[in-house]
């Protein structure tokens, strides 16, 4: 099993361009989610997933969208990208629900000038 | 104040050492409670959950206290291994939304022979 995987592990933006950040999972989890780690500061959630087809917002969405249109796959978009942004984000999946153990990605380093 | 605070370190110690990081939280409604474990430029993974009646694995342990709202974990004859950064994780309930997971900026540790 690959676990989760996350595509691409690094990307360059301008400001105002936008991209898509893809994460996969072959566990066969329920929740997905997506974390941003900035320095100094622990991670934050920004969307995250219950279900196939379902979407809810995390501590800080602003700026990004979610789609989880098929179970194994949960997808972070930024539609017009800020230097703000710059982080690393982490997606994660568990087999239910908080309670459980969540299974982290290596992570896409995306830097954005 | 912060929902999870860590000291931040940096803890150094020897090899063999006994270290133990505190973590204290701000929503008095979470039921669960979790160590990470970080390496650098990686993904969090599960050290162990924590449990009311305090729980060991290993050279492990961890303990939570409830009234003061505080998780603790103590890490006995530490291993060169060991240098990591510790992520306290806690979850909300009613306050965040159960299936929001709070991290704490983490405590790094370097073990040094």
């Amino acid at each position: 099993n690959a676990g989760v995987t996350q595509t691409p592990k690094f990307r360059v933006l301008k400001t105002g361009q936008s991209m898509t950040l893809l994460c996969a999972q072959d566990m066969n989890h329920e929740y997905m989610y997506w974390y941003r780690q900035d320095p100094g500061m622990g991670l934050r959630l920004i969307h995250y997933s219950v279900g196939e087809g379902t979407t809810a917002k995390g501590e800080v969405p602003d700026g990004y969208n979610v789609s989880r249109l098929k179970k194994q796959n949960f997808l972070l978009g930024l539609e017009s990208a800020a230097p703000s942004q710059t982080s690393v984000y982490f997606c994660a999946s568990s087999y239910f629900d908080s309670y459980n153990e969540q299974f982290f990605g290596p992570g896409t380093r995306l830097t954005v000038l | 104040r912060k929902e999870v605070e860590q000291d931040p370190g940096p803890f150094n110690v020897p090899e063999g050492a006994t270290v133990a990081f505190n973590c204290t939280y701000s929503n008095s409604a979470s039921q669960s409670f979790f160590w990470y474990r970080q390496d650098c430029r990686k993904e969090p993974k599960l050290l162990m959950s924590v449990y009311s009646s305090g729980n060991e694995d290993g050279r492990f342990t961890a303990q939570l206290n409830r009234a003061s709202q505080y998780i603790s974990l103590l890490i006995r004859d530490s291993k060169l291994s060991d240098s990591a950064t510790y992520l306290c994780v806690v979850n909300g309930a009613t306050q965040w939304n159960n299936n929001d997971m709070r991290f704490g900026a983490g405590t790094r540790l370097t073990v040094k022979p």
